[in-house]
């Protein structure tokens, strides 16, 4: 079973700040997802990916196959970036998810 | 644009019931899945279907169980509710992924279950 790592748990941020939340997963894996999850539930994909780097906007994400680690990064943040973030992997042989526990971000401003 | 609809926002019900909570898709994704979302523990899969009538456990299935007899439909089944069933449940559904493709899940906007 893959285990999926996230850091920081928590993070406050004042707006402007660049933001970086880390993911790390143990065994091999298809693809990296990045979710979002605002209060009252609702969860988007942000990103899919298994090789390399993607942007969207502000948002960036990317992935280091050698190492398990995945990284996504918010420039310029604002308030309503104030969100959980969610990594989860995909496994090798299929289409099911493991999650991490998500990141609580705050951006103040 | 992807629909992922969910019967209920919020449910109470009381220990000993049974619970149906319904999700439907517009997208004509051959997997949906069900995840229920604890303080702590993160999202974890309680059932999956890839197919119209097939289903695979999750992590979690103990205390529920699921019927899928269209492809749009995936229904999560609470034989008899406990408290410790409390929680978001999550419905979420995917074209099928396999080695050499992969594809996001899209989510439902939950319903919040309180058994009492």
């Amino acid at each position: 079973k893959n285990e999926v790592e996230q850091s920081p748990q928590n993070l406050t941020a004042q707006e402007g700040e660049f933001i970086t939340i880390n993911c790390s997963y143990s065994v091999g894996i298809s693809a990296l997802h990045w979710l979002q999850q605002h209060p009252g539930g609702g969860i988007v994909s942000l990103f899919m990916l298994s090789s390399g780097k993607k942007k969207h906007g502000r948002l960036i994400a990317t992935i280091n196959i050698q190492e398990k680690h995945s990284s996504l990064h918010i420039t310029a943040s604002h308030p309503r970036d104030s969100a959980v973030y969610i990594c989860a992997a995909q496994e090798t042989s299929g289409s099911r998810l493991t999650f991490g526990e998500g990141t609580q971000l705050t951006v103040n401003p | 644009d992807v629909k992922v609809t969910q019967s209920s926002r919020y449910l109470v019900k009381r220990t000993g019931e049974k619970v149906f909570l319904e999700c439907v898709q517009d997208m004509d994704h051959e997997n949906m899945f069900w995840y229920r979302q604890d303080p702590g523990l993160g999202l974890r899969l309680i059932y999956f279907s890839y197919d119209v009538k097939m289903k695979e456990k999750g992590d979690i299935p103990e205390g529920y169980s699921v019927s899928r007899e269209k492809k749009e439909r995936f229904s999560l089944i609470l034989e008899s509710a406990s408290t410790n069933q409390t929680s978001m449940y999550l419905c979420a559904s995917s074209y099928w992924g396999t080695r050499q493709s992969s594809y996001e899940q899209y989510f439902g906007p939950g319903t919040r279950l309180t058994v009492t």
